[in-house]
């Protein structure tokens, strides 16, 4: 069984701090890494993703990739309490048009 | 600028009733997706239509048909609704493979008495 996990959270941050969020999978041959942000009654929003060949920066937001240890992260520098979210994590599988989600991480900013 | 479009958002069901949620993409996706998603779990994935003229089932496809009726619309059918079945569902839309970011609808939140 091919899975995909997540702290489940609450993780707080103090307001202009970094968050750093982690996600792990356990399919080596995984090649592709979507981060979605979901506030509570709405639906998920991409936030990045990054393929494996490399991490990538997109304002505030950076992911990484760490093949090695088979995990992907999601910093969030200079939060805002508008980050307070919960934070998916998707990686692909061998099949080409499914992904495998974790359930989530929530993540608190706290003014 | 609609994007992923889901009606109804809200329904309530009686236990064996049956409806179809309906979904359409203006993004002129080859994928579609439809999830659901229960508190504490991941998205889980009931069917997918890779391309239109196709579908395929997810990992969660029991108790559920689906529809892609052009490349546009995809709608998902709960023949004899379950209280096991109260979620909430996603659709979403891609440009083809995994390895494309998917783009959800608002999602519709339906619950089976």
């Amino acid at each position: 069984q091919k899975e995909v996990e997540q702290n489940s959270g609450p993780l707080s941050v103090p307001e202009g701090a970094i968050a750093s969020l982690n996600c792990t999978y356990s399919d080596r041959g995984s090649q592709s890494f979507f981060w979605y942000r979901q506030y509570s009654g709405k639906s998920p929003e991409l936030i990045m993703f990054i393929y494996s060949n490399g991490d990538k920066e997109d304002g505030r937001f950076t992911a990484q990739l760490n093949k090695a240890s088979q995990y992907v992260s999601l910093l969030i520098r200079d939060s805002q309490p508008s980050d307070s979210a919960t934070y998916l994590c998707a990686v692909t599988v061998d099949s080409n048009y499914q992904l495998i989600w974790g359930a989530g991480t929530k993540l608190i900013i706290k003014p | 600028n609609a994007g992923v479009t889901q009606t109804p958002k809200f329904q309530v069901l009686k236990t064996g009733q049956s409806m179809t949620l309906q979904c359409a993409q203006d993004m002129n996706h080859n994928s579609m997706y439809w999830y659901r998603q229960d508190p504490g779990m991941g998205l889980r994935l009931i069917y997918y239509s890779a391309s239109e003229g196709t579908t395929d089932k997810g990992e969660v496809p029991n108790g559920y048909n689906v529809s892609r009726l052009n490349k546009r619309e995809f709608s998902l059918r709960l023949e004899s609704a379950a209280p096991s079945q109260t979620s909430v569902y996603f659709c979403a839309s891609s440009e083809g493979q995994s390895n494309q970011p998917q783009h959800f609808g608002d999602g519709t939140r339906l619950s089976i008495l």
